[in-house]
């Protein structure tokens, strides 16, 4: 395991397109988060998955977002109907339980013209 | 909600300068703190990480500190260097059972210019 992987790093699309972001987790790692981080802020928190359970979603996880671990290892994120408001850079971090620090990805950088 | 709060915003000094970097936080109910530094279009790499019962954490030229009642924390980094220009964020986790527990609340982040 040489980390936490991301594909594709860096996304544009027009808006209204359907975009699909993957990460691939640390492999004995059974927790796997997704984030998202916007111009100047810190990443926010939009998702997590414990083995191939998803056990929360905030609230800025709209029904345009859809997240996926099926067999408990590699996660999708998939965004429907893009938006401009949806430019963002998308970190995916993974962890063994919720201990430790956790290992982030290098991010997929998505701009939505 | 948990809160977290970073000051500066920005900072900029000359090399060889002495700093701090502060992050408070509101719920002191925390598992623990880490302090990470993003480089521009980049991902996060973690520098320091403070257990609850810590009071501080040393790697290097860094120190971090924890003061979990006042919430509190801060990042010094003595004789700065141009390459620790770069973005430095402070995240909280929450304790086991609660409903932060394993994800990290994040601060702004402060944008550190070392300059030559």
């Amino acid at each position: 395991d040489t980390g936490v992987s991301q594909d594709p790093r860096h996304k544009i699309t027009k808006r209204g397109q359907n975009v699909t972001f993957r990460c691939d987790p640390i492999s004995e790692h059974n927790r796997l988060y997704w984030y998202r981080q916007t111009l100047g802020q810190g990443p926010e928190f939009l998702t997590y998955f414990q083995n191939e359970a998803q056990l929360e979603k905030s609230r800025l996880l709209s029904d345009r977002f859809s997240a996926e671990r099926p067999k408990g290892s590699f996660s999708t994120l998939e965004i429907q109907r893009t938006e401009q408001g949806d430019s963002a850079m998308y970190l995916c971090a993974s962890s063994f339980q919720g201990r430790g620090q956790g290992l982030f990805g290098p991010g997929t950088r998505l701009t939505v013209l | 909600k948990q809160e977290v709060t970073q000051i500066p915003a920005a900072l900029s000094v000359p090399e060889g300068e002495n700093l701090v970097l502060n992050c408070s936080f509101t719920d002191s109910a925390i598992y623990n703190l880490q302090w990470f530094r993003q480089d521009p279009g980049k991902g996060l790499t973690s520098l320091l990480l403070i257990q609850s019962s810590q009071r501080e954490q040393t790697s290097g030229r860094l120190n971090a500190s924890l003061d979990k009642s006042s919430g509190r924390s801060t990042l010094y980094i003595a004789a700065s260097q141009p390459g620790d220009s770069a973005t430095y964020l402070c995240a909280v986790k929450g304790l086991p059972g609660g409903t932060s527990y394993g994800k990290l609340t994040f601060g702004q982040g402060t944008i550190l210019t070392v300059h030559p």
